[in-house]
């Protein structure tokens, strides 16, 4: 069975600082992987997303992740933080054990930004 | 490319009463579609999985009979929130998938039941 574990619900960090939002996954196949950005009162967007091809993902708005197998991690990092990056986040693996490719979510982390 | 829509995006309803909400792929075939529920500041519940021409799977828990799925074309679903309550009350997201693994997500419905 697979499944995600979002490491901390909220982080809180000052604009211009670094982010870390870490993630861990359990997988006995090769996953997909993804991070969703959810602003408030807003529908979810794809930040990026692993597809087994380069372990380093590069993805919107300055966001990137790094598959490290070894560590079971897909942690989303971004090197300077903005106000308007003030989101939930999920981290959320594909289920290729189910032909539907359904998402197994993680429970979220709130970023909070501060001035 | 790959835009999810859903109508409406909010709906208020009385206790008793039933609500549609329609998910529409609007560029693309959509072979499967999924509907998710969200609590306020919690991840998304997926309710249940449906492709066109069969009947929606339901995850446990979930009533079948509460909340009719129909996905009669390749690009619309309908989600029926049958004799609402005001638990029903909720954030009702579906996603598309065309035939690729990959989800596109609608903007949601807030949905009250008063």
């Amino acid at each position: 069975a697979q499944s995600v574990t979002q490491l901390d619900s909220h982080v809180s960090v000052s604009e211009g600082t670094p982010v870390l939002l870490r993630c861990n996954y359990s997988s006995s196949y090769s996953p997909s992987l993804f991070w969703y950005v959810q602003h408030p009162n807003k529908g979810l967007q794809l930040l990026l997303k692993y597809t087994s091809a380069a372990t380093l993902v590069k993805g919107i708005n300055g966001f990137e992740a790094e598959f490290k197998k070894s560590e079971t991690s897909f942690h989303l990092t971004k090197p300077s933080a903005h106000m308007s990056d003030a989101a939930e986040y999920f981290c959320v693996v594909s289920g290729v054990e189910d032909s539907n490719y359904q998402l197994i979510w993680g429970a979220g982390t709130k970023l909070i930004i501060k001035p | 490319g790959a835009v999810v829509s859903q109508h409406p995006s909010w709906v208020i309803c009385k206790s008793g009463t039933s609500v549609k909400i329609e998910c529409r792929s609007l560029d693309f075939q959509a072979t499967t579609m999924f509907w998710y529920r969200q609590f306020p500041k919690q991840s998304l519940m997926l309710m249940a999985t449906s492709n066109e021409g069969s009947k929606a799977t339901y995850e446990q828990g979930v009533e079948k009979d509460k909340f009719l799925i129909n996905h009669a074309s390749l690009t619309l679903s309908t989600l029926t929130v049958t004799s609402a309550h005001p638990e029903d009350s909720s954030f009702y997201i579906c996603s598309a998938r065309p035939n690729s693994y990959e989800q596109y997500f609608g903007p949601g419905t807030r949905l009250t039941v008063t």
